[in-house]
């Protein structure tokens, strides 16, 4: 089945730690985002690839990293710089850069910050 | 500034009962619209979509949104809800001509009495 998976769906990470949350894809999408969502405050944009070797910073990048090395995988670094990185983070991708390309989403992976 | 509203934070409705949930967005032109509902825990599905053309727009689940221009809204619908559908639904617009940027409202926590 084509879809998109996010590991680990738990981590937790002492202060001062780096953690990388996993996403992949086998949609063959060109496009792959990373959001942050905290309660009652919707999904915040962090980064995006639209191709491989290329990213932008989203609204909220401060205190993250990402890497697109291949089509289908696009890992976000949650560095010891990210002042309150406990949240739900959700991977998403779409064939094509545009508008008009609707975003698929991962389940998600829960940081808690111990 | 740019804004997608979704006026209600939580609704409850009972089992049977219709359902409108109310979406209104801040653009200088028609922006691409799209409404997905969130499960506890889980990633985003995407329910249905407007480009372009029929103003009232069929989803999955039995879901239905129409857009108005003249209010700036695009307000999701439902005949008859099931318990099944109790989650938090996200409106969400991509503004036209952007890279795929989704720009998400709060979202409205449905919540169904038997």
């Amino acid at each position: 089945d084509g879809g998109i998976t996010q590991s680990p769906k738990y981590l937790f990470r002492k202060e001062g730690q780096n953690v990388t949350l996993s996403c992949e894809q086998n949609l063959n999408h060109d496009a792959m985002y990373w959001y942050r969502q905290d309660p009652g405050q919707g999904l915040r944009l962090i980064y995006y690839s639209q191709i491989v070797n290329d990213f932008q910073k989203g609204d909220i990048a401060e205190g993250y990293s990402v890497s697109r090395e291949k089509k289908e995988s696009f890992p976000l670094t949650v560095t010891s710089a990210q002042k309150n990185p406990t949240a739900f983070y959700l991977c998403a991708s779409s064939a094509g850069q545009g508008a008009s390309d609707t975003q698929y989403f991962g389940p998600g992976t829960r940081l808690t910050v111990l | 500034a740019q804004s997608v509203t979704q006026p209600d934070i939580h609704i409850t409705v009972s089992e049977g009962a219709s359902l409108e949930l109310r979406c209104n967005y801040s653009y200088g032109a028609t922006p691409y619209l799209f409404w997905y509902v969130q499960s506890p825990g889980q990633g985003l599905q995407l329910l249905l979509k407007y480009f372009s053309g029929d103003t009232l727009v069929q989803g999955i689940k039995g879901f239905e949104a129409e857009f108005k221009r003249s209010q700036s809204s695009f307000n999701l619908r439902k005949p008859s809800v099931h318990w099944s559908d109790a989650a938090e639904y996200f409106c969400a617009v991509a503004p036209w001509g952007s890279q795929g940027n989704l720009i998400f409202g709060k979202g409205t926590k449905l919540s169904v009495k038997p």
